[in-house]
């Protein structure tokens, strides 16, 4: 089973808009990460967020940690067309080894 | 770039016959995963290892071996291939050092048909 569920499945947006993408998961975990894919390519990081801090930001990308909810989630501002990727949260479950597992990911289309 | 490279990129093989897919680094880490990627499942586990020698199953692992002889290379083979074995497979290495997990860097991707 998944240990991350991304949510929602799948966006689409305007460019300039913001894009809010959500991720759950079920068990404590070290940190949690997010990667983007573009089309026929493989995960690139984007972001880390340790299980001790509650936000970070990157350019303009924002992800928020909830561990008393298990989730976390990740805010791209100023939505352009090259952001159009899937996106994916992977968890790194606490006390085990080093085993990232990634949710089904969200599929984002930003329109031109 | 991080360093790591997978082959083939693409392979079409046919049901039984056996495949090695190879990922190879330049970067020393010591973590390195085999994931596969199909539609409404994300990626999911296969194998990973801890350094050479020392790997173990994820959550998907059978029908899938493993071998890493040396630190720079691990490879998945496919005793037998099935058509349910159809995916896309991407090998990993891990950044991380100490107790923490770090940045993964991925391969490009190796997609295997079995027909």
């Amino acid at each position: 089973s998944q240990q991350g569920e991304e949510d929602p499945q799948a966006l689409s947006i305007q460019e300039g808009e913001n894009a809010t993408m959500n991720c759950s998961y079920k068990t404590s975990i070290n940190n949690l990460q997010w990667y983007r894919q573009n089309s026929g390519r493989g995960l690139v990081h984007l972001i880390l967020i340790r299980s001790n801090e509650r936000e970070k930001h990157s350019g303009r990308l924002r992800v928020t940690l909830d561990t008393s909810k298990k989730s976390s989630s990740l805010l791209i501002t100023a939505s352009r067309a090259a952001d159009t990727a899937s996106y994916f949260c992977a968890t790194d479950v606490r006390g085990g080894s080093y085993i990232p597992t990634f949710g089904r990911g969200t599929s984002l289309i930003v329109h031109p | 770039d991080a360093g790591i490279t997978q082959s083939p990129r693409h392979k079409v093989t046919e049901t039984g016959t056996p495949v090695t897919l190879r990922c190879h680094q330049t970067e020393n880490h010591r973590y390195m995963y085999w994931y596969r990627q199909d539609p409404g499942h994300g990626l999911r586990l296969i194998h990973y290892s801890y350094g050479v020698k020392d790997t173990d199953k994820g959550e998907v692992s059978d029908g899938y071996s493993v071998s890493r002889s040396k630190t720079e290379d691990f490879l998945l083979t496919l005793e037998s291939a099935t058509s349910s074995q159809t995916s896309v497979y991407f090998c990993a290495i891990n950044s991380g050092q100490g107790g923490n997990t770090g940045e993964l860097f991925f391969g490009e991707g190796s997609r295997l048909t079995v027909l």
